[in-house]
């Protein structure tokens, strides 16, 4: 079983509509989490760390469930510029502050 | 933008030739890492450094050995490049804010290992 798994698409949605990722984890003493966005042929990048209590910023919104060990991403409104593939990552607590990749979700976005 | 260059950007060698490539960074970040990304695969740890002269081994460090003789720079090296080390290589720095180990990577190294 992979540490860190998500449905590897490609999600294919038409423009302003909401898609939801999600993602599993498999280490319990997991402590921080979050997703990257990286698009073809570019570098994972930074979009949003993942709180217990869910956050959000813009048309994004994070959630954490820690009892099912479950992530999940919520897109409202996509964009053309939304398709990416979208990474989840998981610091499983420990001492090189090393991050786990799950191999990631593509979307399309559709006009 | 974390300040991170890795050199080359593009790279073609020869099976059994050694490869160096360069992980520069500017903002004295003490945490480094060198990954690969592969298709079916994602992005897996090869080695990482934790200071200087301090580093560690990976999840796939078979093949590579990694040297920081100082902060701002992380080197990877394949001694004797094989076929199956084409790949991407991405470097990333450590970032702590607000108390949540983040990570910032290097735009990449394309690497054809013929």
């Amino acid at each position: 079983r992979k540490e860190v798994e998500q449905d590897p698409g490609p999600f294919n949605v038409p423009e302003g509509a909401t898609v939801a990722f999600n993602c599993t984890y498999s280490n319990s003493a997991s402590q921080s989490f979050f997703w990257y966005r990286q698009d073809c042929r570019k570098e994972p990048k930074l979009l949003m760390s993942v709180y217990s209590s869910g956050n959000e910023d813009g048309r994004f919104t994070a959630q954490l469930n820690r009892a099912s060990q479950y992530i999940s991403l919520l897109i409202r409104d996509s964009k053309l510029s939304d398709s990416a593939t979208y990474l989840c990552v998981v610091n499983m607590n420990n001492a090189g502050n090393m991050l786990t990749f799950g191999g990631g979700t593509r979307l399309m976005v559709k006009p | 933008d974390a300040g991170i260059t890795q050199s080359p950007r593009h790279k073609v060698t020869e099976t059994g030739t050694p490869v160096t490539l360069r992980c520069h960074q500017t903002e004295n970040h003490r945490y480094m890492y060198w990954y690969r990304q592969d298709p079916g695969h994602g992005l897996r740890l090869i080695h990482y450094s934790y200071g200087v002269k301090d580093t560690d081994k990976g999840e796939v460090s078979d093949g590579y050995s990694v040297s920081r003789s100082k902060t701002e720079d992380f080197l990877l090296t394949l001694e004797s490049a094989t076929s199956s080390q084409t790949s991407v290589y991405f470097c990333a720095i450590s970032d702590s804010r607000g108390g949540s180990e983040t990570q910032y990577f290097g735009p990449g190294t394309r690497l054809l290992v013929l």
